[in-house]
């Protein structure tokens, strides 16, 4: 089966640097996406096609892959970044859709 | 503004069906695909399947084909999720999103996302 593999969660402190992974032996040819889903809300997409930032999202959210993983990267935490978070990506072979378990940013 | 207007909270016993419904605007409906996500309580998103509303192409997770039918009415700009025997574990946040790429090309996501629905199913 395809899946996509997440820390369940990850802390950092307010002004350091977040870094949350995502393997799946498929992305070397496959492209990444992120979601941020705080409380009581709908998910909302913060990152697309490993690196791209849809508009409204700010600077520090950031996309890397490097082969086998995704990494989203949220430079100075803020207390708001506290959230969960949900990459996304696709099989290409069978034409569907899957997500990672998700990882829960604390901001101590 | 893309917005994504979804019915509301249902409440059903186990072995009955239900068709909920998500009604787009603020974009030209015929040419995006748009799909179904889960959430059950306390747990990650489950991708279900998108529907082109131009010629009603579907797409289904493993998981969940022949479990649900996904569809769209192009003149109403109204995507739906039908369910047709519904179980306890199926109680879950459904959200409606809209979806760039059919998965069979290099990228596919979600770029906007209704407000979600919930199901519960309890005897």
């Amino acid at each position: 089966s395809y899946e996509l593999t997440q820390p369940p969660s990850v802390s950092v402190s307010p002004g350091q640097t977040a870094r949350i992974t995502c393997s799946a032996p498929s992305f070397p040819k496959e492209f990444g996406n992120w979601y941020q889903q705080k409380p009581g809300q709908a998910p909302v997409l913060i990152i697309y096609q490993d690196t791209k930032r849809p508009s409204g999202v700010p600077e520090r959210f950031s996309g890397s892959n490097s082969g086998t993983t995704v990494t989203l990267m949220i430079r100075g935490v803020q207390a708001e970044d506290e959230a969960d978070y949900f990459c996304q990506s696709g099989d290409r072979s069978r034409r569907f859709g899957v997500f990672g378990g998700g990882t829960k940013l604390t901001v101590l | 503004e893309v917005q994504l207007a979804q019915s509301g909270p249902e409440v059903r016993k186990p072995g009955e069906s239900l068709k909920m419904s998500c009604r787009a605007s603020g974009y030209n409906f015929n040419n995006y695909w748009i799909g179904w996500v889960r959430q059950k309580p306390g747990k990650g998103l489950e991708w279900l399947g998108i529907v082109y509303p131009s010629d009603s192409d579907t797409r289904y997770s493993p998981s969940f084909q022949g479990q649900v039918t996904i569809s769209a009415d192009r003149s109403t700009t109204t995507a739906y999720l039908q369910f047709h025997s519904l179980k306890a574990s199926d109680t879950a946040i459904y959200y409606c999103a809209r979806h760039l790429g059919d998965c069979s090309t290099v990228s596919c996501y979600f770029d906007s996302w209704g407000q979600g629905a919930l199901v519960t199913v309890s005897t």
